[in-house]
């Protein structure tokens, strides 16, 4: 079946600095979505991408999905303390099943001052 | 923006009980939720879809018969874990879909289950 992979698995970054995290699946997605869930929280709702090569940016984040639709990355910069937690990305389980969702290992940020 | 509850937030239980954590859609009607299931550290796991008038679909390798989930409404979910043993514990999140269509979901806060 479809494996969702996520890497790296920790990102420990300086503030200010910049940093990038990739979704890899394993077969073409219809579409991809960003989730961050914060320490002792839920996920939450970031970003969807639909189209082959779609760019979004939502300030200080930009999110892109590949031209094979087969991969997804996400680049923030001048990182702040906000923005510690895990982000993961997440795509549907089969072509057909709306709102499955299958989650990358996620990517743990820790932010030092 | 849709707003998903659960209940409770955390539960302590003892080995060989039973318990039902609620999912509730706030301010729209899911005809579909999800659960997940998370174990510390890790991704989140999808554990089964809960229909609205119909059974559960559960994903590969989730015990139907222990993982109980029953659509009571349209905005009411509940999963029952029962005879829950220790490896039982875990953070459990529901989600429901964006009631306009897109592809987001909406994730409940999460009910960390102890089983001791």
């Amino acid at each position: 079946g479809q494996q969702v992979m996520q890497i790296p698995q920790y990102q420990h970054v300086q503030e200010g600095e910049d940093f990038t995290t990739y979704c890899n699946s394993s077969t073409t997605l219809s579409n991809i979505q960003w989730y961050k869930q914060r320490p002792g929280g839920h996920p939450v709702f970031l970003i969807q991408l639909v189209k082959s090569g779609e760019v979004k940016k939502q300030k200080r984040l930009t999110f892109q999905f590949g031209e094979a639709k087969k991969n997804s990355s996400l680049h923030i910069t001048a990182t702040q303390t906000t923005d510690v937690g895990t982000y993961f990305c997440a795509g549907p389980v089969t072509t057909d099943s709306w709102g499955k969702l299958q989650f990358g290992a996620g990517t743990q940020v820790v932010v030092t001052p | 923006g849709a707003v998903v509850s659960q209940h409770p937030s955390w539960v302590i239980c003892k080995s060989g009980t039973s318990v039902k954590i609620e999912c509730r859609s706030l301010d729209f009607q899911a005809t579909t939720m999800f659960w997940y299931r998370q174990f510390p550290k890790q991704s989140l796991m999808l554990m089964a879809t809960s229909n609205e008038g119909s059974k559960a679909t559960y994903e590969q390798g989730v015990e139907k018969d222990k993982f109980l989930i029953n659509h009571a409404s349209l905005t009411l979910s509940t999963l029952t874990v029962t005879s829950a043993h220790p490896e039982d514990s875990s953070f459990y999140i529901c989600s429901a879909p964006n009631p306009t269509g897109s592809y987001e979901q909406y994730f409940g806060p999460g009910t960390r289950l102890t089983v001791t």
